[in-house]
């Protein structure tokens, strides 16, 4: 079946601009989740959901940062007035259930010029 | 505060060479450990997830194991191959909530 999805694979955006990206997780799954990867750095937890419901948000880097799931399925993070230091990786994840496996999806890598 | 640890952050072995990956984490209280590999420009690939109440995992050549109560868990590749190539990370799952904390990698190379 279809893995995980993600879009845009890449984007380059100008500072001060807003930008959306977006994940599909697989059919059926009840929980997703975010994660951001910089450069020689380690993936940092941004926010997970269970079904459309995030239940700690505590994770997101700053207000500039939100995230939406609908339908129990996209989801989308959204970063607002975006800075360079908001380049990097973005990957979404998504598992059966909380604490189940996870499968990643390609990820997005986000540029501010 | 968890905290993951992984050693080495590099390693080089000959092909065909058994070698052993590790993760230690900090607070024993876990749901579960999950170890993935990441290839170069991509997103990950789950290998194994150890839930806390399972002493090892098996999967192929791969093996994990996890020890809760000294916050260790290990990463057996066995008979190691060129494709073995790539960085593996482990994850814990901390209980009470799922946000999930990874180490920073280990990257190996495997020679031909």
């Amino acid at each position: 079946g279809a893995g995980v999805s993600q879009s845009p694979s890449n984007k380059v955006t100008e500072k001060g601009k807003d930008v959306e990206l977006r994940c599909d997780p697989i059919s059926g799954h009840t929980a997703l989740y975010w994660y951001r990867q910089s450069l020689g750095q380690g993936l940092e937890f941004l926010i997970y959901f269970q079904g459309n419901s995030a239940p700690d948000k505590s994770g997101l880097p700053s207000d500039r940062f939100s995230a939406e799931r609908t339908g129990g399925s996209v989801s989308t993070l959204t970063i607002q007035r975006t800075q360079q230091e908001d380049s990097a990786v973005y990957l979404c994840a998504s598992s059966q259930h909380l604490s189940y496996e996870q499968y990643f999806g390609p990820g997005t890598r986000l540029t501010v010029t | 505060k968890q905290e993951v640890t992984q050693i080495p952050a590099a390693l080089s072995v000959p092909e065909g060479e058994n070698l052993v990956l590790n993760c230690s984490f900090t607070d024993s209280a876990i749901y579960n450990l999950q170890w993935f590999r990441q290839d170069p420009g991509k997103g990950l690939t789950s290998l194994l997830l150890i839930q806390s109440s399972q002493r090892e995992q098996t999967s192929g050549r791969l093996n994990a194991s996890l020890d809760k109560s000294s916050g260790r868990s290990t990463l057996y590749i066995a008979a190691s191959q060129p494709g073995d190539s790539a960085t593996y990370l482990c994850a814990v799952c901390p209980s009470g909530t799922y946000k999930y904390i990874f180490g920073t990698g280990t990257r190996l190379k495997v020679l031909a």
